[in-house]
């Protein structure tokens, strides 16, 4: 059973608040990622983290922003939250193939 | 750049019976991974199993199955004796681990798979 979290699991706010999404796995996996995907459809990488300090993009542009201070910990943030942000946040890790995901955050911005 | 093709966007099956998903890949890459997942109604991604490039032999993990056809680009997931609890949409999803690109996994559009009683 994978050990990694995310809060909140649901978030509606309004246009132009700021927001975090936190992920966190206790498995000390180095390598990290971010999945955006809306209603029905697939996944797609929108960023990722080899270790600490180390961030990259993703295939899908976001505007959202990632750090990582610490391994067990990889937030995302939105400066600005729009209504096309509406949509799931899924936050993985990895050791060496198989990606454990987290319960995944369903973000509604009116 | 990889690219997964998932050609059954649904399928009703009876209970018991065997179930087979479509998936082929398209890939440049000689050294890669191909997975499967389960993504119930409430949203969490559930690993199924994995099959790597150089793998011989078709990955088995319980009652899942993957018949991997390397010269075809084919990794169909097989579920045997299928149950409700295996109503859930399946999205076939793989990685390379040569060349540049960014390091994640490349999904395919999902089947949605319904097993009736």
């Amino acid at each position: 059973e994978a050990d990694i979290y995310q809060t909140p699991r649901y978030l509606v706010i309004g246009t132009g608040k700021k927001i975090t999404l936190e992920c966190s796995q206790t498995m000390g996996h180095d390598k990290m990622y971010w999945y955006q995907q809306d209603p029905g459809m697939e996944l797609h990488l929108i960023h990722y983290s080899y270790g600490v300090n180390s961030t990259e993009k993703g295939d899908l542009s976001s505007e959202s922003t990632v750090s990582r201070i610490r391994t067990e910990h990889f937030p995302l943030t939105l400066e600005s939250a729009r209504p096309s942000h509406t949509s799931q946040y899924l936050c993985a890790s990895s050791l060496y193939n198989e990606q454990f995901f987290g319960p995944g955050t369903r973000l509604t911005v009116l | 750049a990889q690219k997964i093709t998932q050609t059954q966007p649904g399928m009703f099956v009876q209970e018991k019976e065997a179930v087979t998903l479509d998936c082929t890949y398209d890939t440049s890459d000689q050294s890669y991974g191909l997975f499967w997942y389960k993504q119930p109604s409430s949203g969490e991604m559930i690993f199924l199993i994995y099959q790597g490039s150089y793998d011989e032999q078709n990955a088995t993990e319980g009652r899942y199955s993957l018949n991997f056809q390397k010269a075809r680009k084919s990794a169909n997931l097989v579920i045997s004796a299928s149950q409700l609890g295996d109503s859930a949409m399946y999205f076939c999803a793989m990685r390379a681990y040569s060349g540049g690109g960014a390091d994640g996994l490349t999904f395919g559009k999902g089947t949605h798979l319904i097993i009736q009683p």
